[in-house]
């Protein structure tokens, strides 16, 4: 159990594009959902806390304008980069938890590229 | 969530116990230690948490010592496919991980 999914796996797009990302929990319903970047050879960094029909909660220096995130249910969130740019290029993470301090279930991330 | 130190990177032989240890002197009484492992190019997986008293699944053991200030993750026959990076966080009180740079573990045959 505790089975968490990412689409598309990976995706390239042209500069000043947008690019969305979902993130679903399949066998357990999520109260929290939690967005992470992760930069070659560099450890994961948490962007945003989401939880179902609440806006998301972002960390410093993460834009929420650029980073849109959306968690319409308990299965399902989605991050979407607005205006990418090649600097947005990384490997992003998402995870849910059943409770608040719950250990996190991963999915198994989609690595964007932009050109 | 307090700080934790890690040795950058450890060598295992396969099929023999690997132990990873993981300091967090600065741990507060409500912080769990959790421990997560990050195969090249995939999501984490969580491992193990524990408060104070060890733990053992069936993925691995968590000894926590008495005061908390470190702990062992132990894999009991370490196999090829255990080769990555394990994270040690303490924390998790405020529901959010802070993720370290994490142990190397090479498991070589």
């Amino acid at each position: 159990g505790a089975v968490v999914s990412q689409h598309p796996s990976w995706v390239i797009c042209k500069s000043g594009t947008s690019v969305k990302i979902e993130c679903r929990s399949l066998d357990f319903q999520a109260t929290t959902m939690f967005w992470y970047r992760q930069f070659p050879k560099q450890s994961l960094m948490l962007m945003a806390t989401s939880n179902e029909g609440s806006k998301a909660t972002y960390e410093q220096g993460v834009e929420k304008d650029k980073f849109l995130i959306n968690h319409a249910s308990l299965t399902l969130s989605t991050l979407t980069v607005t205006s990418a740019h090649p600097e947005d290029s990384s490997f992003y993470i998402c995870s849910a938890t059943k409770d608040r301090g719950a250990e996190q279930y991963f999915g198994p991330g989609t690595r964007l590229t932009v050109t | 969530d307090a700080k934790t130190t890690q040795p950058p990177s450890m060598d295992c032989a396969e099929g023999r116990a690997a132990n990873l240890p993981c300091n967090h002197s600065t741990i507060s009484g409500n912080e769990y230690v959790y421990w997560y492992r990050q195969i090249h190019s995939q999501g984490p997986q969580y491992i193990i948490h524990g408060l104070k008293n060890n733990e053992t699944n069936e993925m691995a053991s968590l000894i926590i010592t008495e005061d908390r200030k470190s702990s062992t993750l132990i894999l009991p026959h370490a196999t090829l496919r255990d080769t990555a990076v394990y994270y040690c966080i303490a924390g998790g009180s405020n529901y959010k991980l802070t993720f370290g740079k994490g142990t190397l573990l090479t498991v070589n045959p």
